[in-house]
């Protein structure tokens, strides 16, 4: 059956540290997976997307890696900050032109001062 | 508009009554979602909207559940004869093109009583 798996219920990191989640899935060949971030009581937000023919993606302090022959990608946030403690939720397509997304059950990230 | 947005934001029912929620896409989304997130869980898929095409119902857990699209614009999911166990936060999101980046409203926060 199809799973995604976040490594980690709960992470805290020191700030101005990196910190690293980590998202493996089993039984699915997407055409690109997403990460979201879920404050308490909002929707989650679109942070990132990365598409299966790429190794990594960047965006100010987020980098994304995919690697479809391990079926993981991490997300790093470098030089930490407490405003960055939330839910990280990773997200995959279907794959075959299904674009109905799957989400992980996320980690919570607290960044301590 | 600016955003997705969805009403009510909270809604408290009696057992057995019928709910209406109600979701308003970002102007030009093809593509709308619904999921449902309970306490501590993640994000559960419902029924996805694109276009002109028949919804992807598969996610519905009963047939107590429906939704519709009126002018590939506002969705409204409709819960009849709720029950506690429908209790959930449910969140809309759109997309410009199929699962690229969803933008999520704030949710509606249903309890049943």
């Amino acid at each position: 059956s199809q799973k995604i798996e976040q490594n980690s219920e709960a992470l805290n990191i020191q700030e101005g540290k990196t910190a690293t989640l980590t998202c493996n899935y089993t039984n699915y060949s997407p055409a690109y997976l997403q990460w979201y971030r879920q404050d308490p009581g909002r929707g989650p937000v679109f942070l990132l997307l990365i598409r299966e023919n790429e190794k990594e993606k960047r965006k100010e302090r987020l980098k994304v890696t995919f690697d479809t022959t391990l079926k993981q990608s991490l997300f790093h946030i470098t030089a930490s900050q407490p405003a960055d403690s939330a839910t990280y939720l990773c997200a995959l397509d279907q794959g075959f032109g299904n674009e109905k997304l799957t989400f992980g059950t996320g980690t919570r990230l607290t960044i301590i001062p | 508009g600016a955003g997705v947005s969805q009403s009510p934001s909270n809604k408290v029912t009696e057992k057995g009554k019928d709910v209406e929620l109600r979701c308003d896409p970002i102007s030009g989304h093809t593509a709308l979602y619904w999921y449902r997130q309970s306490l501590g869980q993640g994000l559960e898929f419902l029924i996805y909207f694109q276009g002109n095409s028949a919804p992807d119902k598969s996610g519905l857990p009963s047939d107590r559940f429906s939704a519709e699209r009126t002018g590939g614009s506002v969705s409204t999911l409709t819960i009849q004869r709720t029950q506690q166990e429908d209790s959930a936060v449910y969140l809309c999101a759109s997309s410009p093109s199929g699962g690229i980046g969803y933008t999520f409203g704030s949710g509606t926060r249903l309890t049943v009583v």
